[in-house]
């Protein structure tokens, strides 16, 4: 199975602050990586597929990068909205794997 | 609108037996690859398995932690997907997800794209 390990597990942020959260997969992955925001309570939502394409709707405040073994997920000009738990997720083969979760918390 | 709503999560013994459905609206159903997730309280997110879709006839994948178990399945003619769960042990609380699949283009897999809202399953004596 292919392990998917996110970095840092939290973070605090101020409003306005740009913010980078890093995936690393266990193997060469090419670009099959999506990410997700869940709110306390709430259903997750799909921001990114395909390591840097914005899922429709998603404002391009959030953006994606890297293929192979590595990724990262920028946010910028972070709003009180945003304050989430974020996840990583690999599609490549089965089972489909995520990262343990980055919250991202005010500061 | 995409819409996908799950119903139902109970309270249930271990051992038991449990069947989640999940109603698809505003799109094809029959063209999308479908799967469940589960996040266990206080968790993180966990594959449950995958129905692909009419082109591919339906078929299936599991995680390990559910094969043998749990069976996914499809009524076309109601939009709904199912998740019927058996010999259910106290790991498999959770609250479980329905999530289309959308592809980009021919021969790239499915990413999630559109989630339900969740139903709680409990195993619990």
């Amino acid at each position: 199975d292919i392990q998917m390990t996110q970095s840092p597990s939290s973070l605090s942020a101020s409003i306005g602050d740009r913010v980078t959260i890093t995936c690393r997969a266990s193997q060469d992955i090419s670009n099959y990586l999506a990410w997700f925001q869940q709110k306390p309570g709430k259903a997750p939502k799909s921001l990114i597929y395909a390591a840097s394409s914005l899922q429709s709707g998603v404002p391009s405040k959030f953006s994606g990068s890297g293929s192979g073994t590595d990724f990262t997920l920028t946010i910028t000009s972070l709003q009180p909205e945003d304050f989430a738990t974020y996840y990583c997720q690999h599609y490549k083969n089965y089972p489909l794997t995520f990262g343990g979760g980055t919250k991202v918390e005010i500061k | 609108e995409v819409q996908l709503v799950e119903s139902g999560g109970d309270l249930v013994q271990p051992g038991g037996s449990l069947r989640l459905s999940c109603a698809a609206s505003g799109f094809t159903f029959s063209d999308h690859y479908m799967d469940w997730v589960r996040q266990a309280p206080g968790k993180g997110l966990e594959w449950v398995g995958r129905s692909r879709n009419k082109a591919n006839s339906y078929t299936t994948e599991y995680a390990a932690s559910v094969k043998g178990r749990f069976t996914i399945s499809r009524d076309v003619s109601k939009n709904s997907l199912y998740l019927q769960m058996n010999s259910l042990i106290s790991e498999d609380t959770a609250m479980y997800f329905c999530v289309r699949a959308d592809s980009p283009g021919s021969g790239y897999p499915p990413s999630f794209a559109y989630w339900g809202q969740g139903t709680l399953v409990t195993v619990s004596s």
